[in-house]
């Protein structure tokens, strides 16, 4: 099983709707990160929490730490967000920073 | 354009070749992350520097080498190639271990 499990795989969705991307992980974590890869290649960094909620425009990220579960939000889709979202977490041991990913959603928006 | 450059962008070689891959992080940014991504296996995290020193390995074959130099960039080194290093190769850099990773745009290598 892997640390971090992502679903849905793939998303198709039509411009406007609400999407939600949900992360699981069965690791002690001490952050978090949302990715988006373009189809292009390039990886932008979207978010980065360690507990509770935070927005930026039309996206917002949530984690539960209990429950070892954040979604991350997308209003108002438009066919621009069509990519590949990561999550990724770096693990509570030691003091490296390094990641581990989730295999990533692939969410593509149809005018 | 997140300020992580990459160099070369693509680079395609053949079985048993060496190849170095250079990453200039963000002014500032003392970490650098190297990651591996495959169609198979995704990303990977290969091996993490701190202001010159090694900080964490992953999953970095004995093959693969990287250092970080006085001026922060860093160079991975690819050895004796395999069809299966045929990878995204990206680098990315923080200010320490614990902040925001910023990507550079990876370099597509391709092992003939």
């Amino acid at each position: 099983k892997n640390e971090v499990e992502q679903s849905p795989q793939n998303l198709t969705a039509q411009e406007g709707e609400f999407i939600t991307i949900n992360c699981s992980y069965s690791v002690g974590i001490s952050a978090l990160h949302w990715l988006q890869q373009h189809p292009g290649g390039g990886i932008v960094s979207l978010f980065m929490l360690s507990s509770g909620k935070k927005k930026h425009g039309r996206l917002i990220a949530t984690i539960n730490i209990q429950e070892k579960h954040s979604s991350l939000h997308i209003t108002a889709s438009h066919p621009r967000d069509s990519a590949v979202y990561i999550c990724a977490v770096r693990s509570g041991r030691g003091s490296q920073g390094n990641l581990i990913f989730g295999k990533g959603t692939k969410l593509s928006v149809k005018p | 354009d997140s300020g992580v450059t990459q160099t070369p962008k693509h680079l395609i070689t053949a079985t048993g070749q060496r190849v170095t891959l250079r990453c200039s992080p963000r002014s500032g940014d003392l970490s650098v992350y190297w990651y591996q991504q495959s169609l198979d296996q995704g990303l990977q995290f290969l091996i993490q520097y701190y202001n010159g020193e090694e900080r964490a390995k992953g999953n970095i074959l004995e093959r693969f080498s990287a250092q970080q130099f006085p001026d922060l960039h860093s160079e991975l080194n690819l050895s004796s190639l395999e069809l299966g290093d045929s990878a995204l190769y990206f680098c990315a850099s923080g200010r320490g271990s614990y902040n925001e990773q910023f990507f550079g745009p990876g370099t597509r290598l391709t092992v003939l």
